[in-house]
């Protein structure tokens, strides 16, 4: 069974500039999760997804990020424009219908912002 | 409210026993995770348990709740040099948000 899939792993940009990562969720998998991983703390759910529709983006900062998942797959995370406290990893997970915590996680795209 | 700490760091000699200890504090939690990551890699769940269970045992991983207490621990036994992560604690509250500690890094040395 493939994994999560994430790319770019890696990303640096300058200030006020945009970006978009991307994830492919493991196949049949309905809800997707986007979490912010800080250097030293724990992931911090920003956005999360049933299928193409938005469960819970309590935590996501509206002004400058934006998240899709059409057809309820693939999903894509923007930052328009990025601050220097976007410096993070940021996680995709994805778990089946009803499995409660058991998430899958992706590798991560780690961003750098200057 | 929602809020899981974790002590920051754990040093163990190769073959001893690892516990790691969370302290949450929201007492409607239903599950509690222990997820583990490794150095460019994401989590990775390794046990749960339900909020009202006392103890969990899987191979060589044993999970106590002490829900009183609102602590969580993790008991590797025979801890390996491949044991070396950062472990994260979570908690869950009647739906498949998670919320997680700020983890501890297992170091551990021959």
């Amino acid at each position: 069974e493939a994994g999560v899939a994430q790319s770019p792993r890696y990303k640096i940009i300058e200030k006020r500039q945009s970006v978009a990562f991307w994830c492919n969720p493991i196949s049949g998998h309905a809800t997707l999760y986007w979490y912010q991983q800080i250097l030293g703390q724990g992931p911090k759910l920003l956005i999360q997804f049933q299928n193409n529709g938005v469960v819970d983006d309590s935590q996501l900062p509206k002004d400058r990020f934006s998240a899709e998942r059409l057809k309820g797959v693939d999903s894509t995370l923007k930052i328009q424009p990025a601050k220097l406290e976007d410096s993070a990893v940021y996680l995709c997970a994805s778990s089946a219908q009803g499995a409660l915590g058991e998430q899958y996680f992706g590798p991560g795209t780690r961003l750098t912002v200057t | 409210g929602e809020d899981v700490e974790q002590s920051l760091f754990l040093s163990v000699r190769e073959g001893d026993s690892s516990v790691i200890n969370c302290t949450y504090t929201d007492s409607s939690s239903t599950y509690l995770y222990w997820y583990k990551q490794e150095p460019g890699a994401g989590l990775q769940l390794l046990t749960y348990i339900f909020s009202n269970m006392d103890m969990k045992q899987d191979q060589r991983l044993t999970v106590l709740l002490n829900k009183k207490d609102k602590h969580l621990s993790l008991r590797i036994a025979d801890t390996q040099t491949g044991d070396s992560a950062i472990y994260f604690c979570a908690e869950s509250i009647a739906t498949d948000k998670l919320i997680f500690g700020t983890g501890t890094r297992l170091q551990v040395f021959p």
